[in-house]
């Protein structure tokens, strides 16, 4: 059984669109996390929810939007897409204060 | 110093022999922190976790020194298994383990 997927594995796309990758998590987790690791490998927290509230927000630009419609749920909406935010983007769950599980990872790349 | 900084390597260990990494953080009221292995083109995994002194797990030991602010990864009868990269995380002490910041990365290869 799939602990936390992400749709879709691959996601290639042209600069200035728009695109959203899907988070889903059947572990019963009341948080979620989106995180980013860019091409020198560095993994960075962008956005974590709890029980569909925001708690934290990085420094990213405001053309990433996340959005949770349940508690399993927490996707990734990216406007304007460009040439920087190509990475591997993985979703990530926990509850309360413990381990993280994380998916197998969203590959972005914008052309 | 960086919130949390690891020698990237790469770490040529032959099987068998043991091996040990170092990260070390800047935030001494960090209260708890991790060890999680990536292998290629995978998600992170939680290896171990460090709560107080240290943490022993089979083959691997991790310990934790506050006064000098370091952690350390000791596997010990490496196998080729263990080929991977091995991050040091330390979650933000007023966020709980909620946010997480990650080390770049020690690369570990088992030769035969």
């Amino acid at each position: 059984d799939t602990a936390v997927s992400q749709t879709p594995k691959y996601l290639v796309t042209q600069m200035g669109n728009d695109k959203s990758i899907k988070c889903e998590q059947n572990l019963g987790h009341d948080t979620m996390y989106w995180y980013k690791q860019d091409s020198k490998k560095f993994l960075k927290i962008m956005f974590s929810y709890n029980n569909k509230e925001l708690i934290i927000n990085e420094t990213v630009p405001n053309r990433f939007s996340p959005k949770s419609p349940d508690k399993a749920h927490l996707n990734l909406h990216i406007n304007s897409l460009e040439l920087g935010d190509s990475a591997v983007y993985f979703c990530a769950s926990s509850q309360e204060y413990r381990e993280q599980f994380f998916g197998p990872g969203t590959r972005l790349t914008v052309l | 110093r960086k919130e949390v900084e690891q020698d990237p390597g790469p770490f040529n260990v032959p099987e068998g022999a043991t091996v040990a990494f170092n990260c070390t953080y800047s935030n001494s009221a960090s209260q708890s922190f991790f060890w999680y292995r990536q292998d290629c083109r995978k998600e992170p995994k939680l290896l171990m976790s460090v709560y107080s002194s240290g943490n022993e797990d089979g083959r691997f030991t991790a310990q934790l020194n506050r006064a000098s602010q370091y952690i350390s990864l000791l596997i010990r009868d490496s196998k080729l298994s263990d080929s991977a990269t091995y991050l040091c995380v330390v979650p933000a002490p007023s966020f709980g383990n909620e946010k997480l910041t990650f080390g770049t990365g020690t690369r570990l290869t088992i030769i035969p």
